[in-house]
């Protein structure tokens, strides 16, 4: 199958700063993809979505970019606070096909 | 409010002794699905249904059943787990289309 998430293992950012957490992914047809934050003892939530006919898409702190030439696509977090340390997952969905998760990235700010 | 609910939370079992694991979904979602998430590995898919009476295989689905008689509820089943079992399993459910993915809190599963 498809692979998702050439992922960093973890990233330290100090708190206040921003925090870019970056995806590849290698199914090219792929036309929807999710960022999900997954805090300790929970399950994976929802942060924010694009679709491909875009190529940014903000949220409340969150920006997420596609970049389809090199498919890549990457989560920023603006002012990082030290409730945003967690493991964050990219996701894609080629049409007609399941959600494909890569394997997340740590983030831990350092206070 | 709209939720994925899974149980139980915590689960340390036998090798051979049968369980289930339930998930309800109060969304009136479609698809709802299965993962196992391990060290490593991120979240693999062991099956999914696309509505009442569908299921389908996923990555891996070997050693696992389910069933999805109501629309709400699609059951987790290892009629004979095995260490190798021991893992995070989560539920999800989705609305039909290209749509994002609601979790449950987590299985925590040892089989021993």
């Amino acid at each position: 199958g498809e692979s998702v998430g050439l992922h960093l293992p973890t990233l330290s950012v100090q708190e206040g700063d921003n925090s870019i957490i970056n995806c590849a992914y290698s199914n090219s047809a792929s036309d929807y993809f999710i960022w999900y934050k997954q805090e300790s003892g929970k399950g994976p939530q929802f942060i924010i979505d694009i679709r491909s006919n875009m190529d940014k898409r903000q949220g409340q702190r969150v920006t997420v970019l596609l970049n389809k030439t090199v498919k890549h696509l990457s989560l920023q977090i603006a002012a990082t606070q030290p409730g945003d340390s967690a493991v964050y997952f990219c996701a894609e969905n080629p049409p007609l096909e399941k959600l494909t998760f890569g394997t997340g990235t740590r983030l831990t700010i350092i206070p | 409010e709209a939720q994925v609910t899974q149980n139980p939370r915590y689960l340390i079992t036998v090798t051979g002794k049968k369980l289930t694991v339930t998930c309800s979904q109060n969304m009136n979602h479609e698809y709802m699905s299965w993962y196992r998430q391990d060290p490593g590995l991120g979240l693999r898919q062991i099956y999914y249904s696309m509505n009442v009476e569908v299921t389908d295989k996923g990555d891996v689905p070997e050693g696992y059943k389910v069933s999805r008689k109501e629309k709400r509820n699609f059951p987790l089943i290892l009629e004979s787990p095995s260490p190798n079992q021991t893992s995070l399993y989560f539920c999800a459910s989705t609305r039909t289309g290209i749509t994002e993915a609601f979790f449950g809190q987590g299985t925590r599963l040892t089989v021993v």
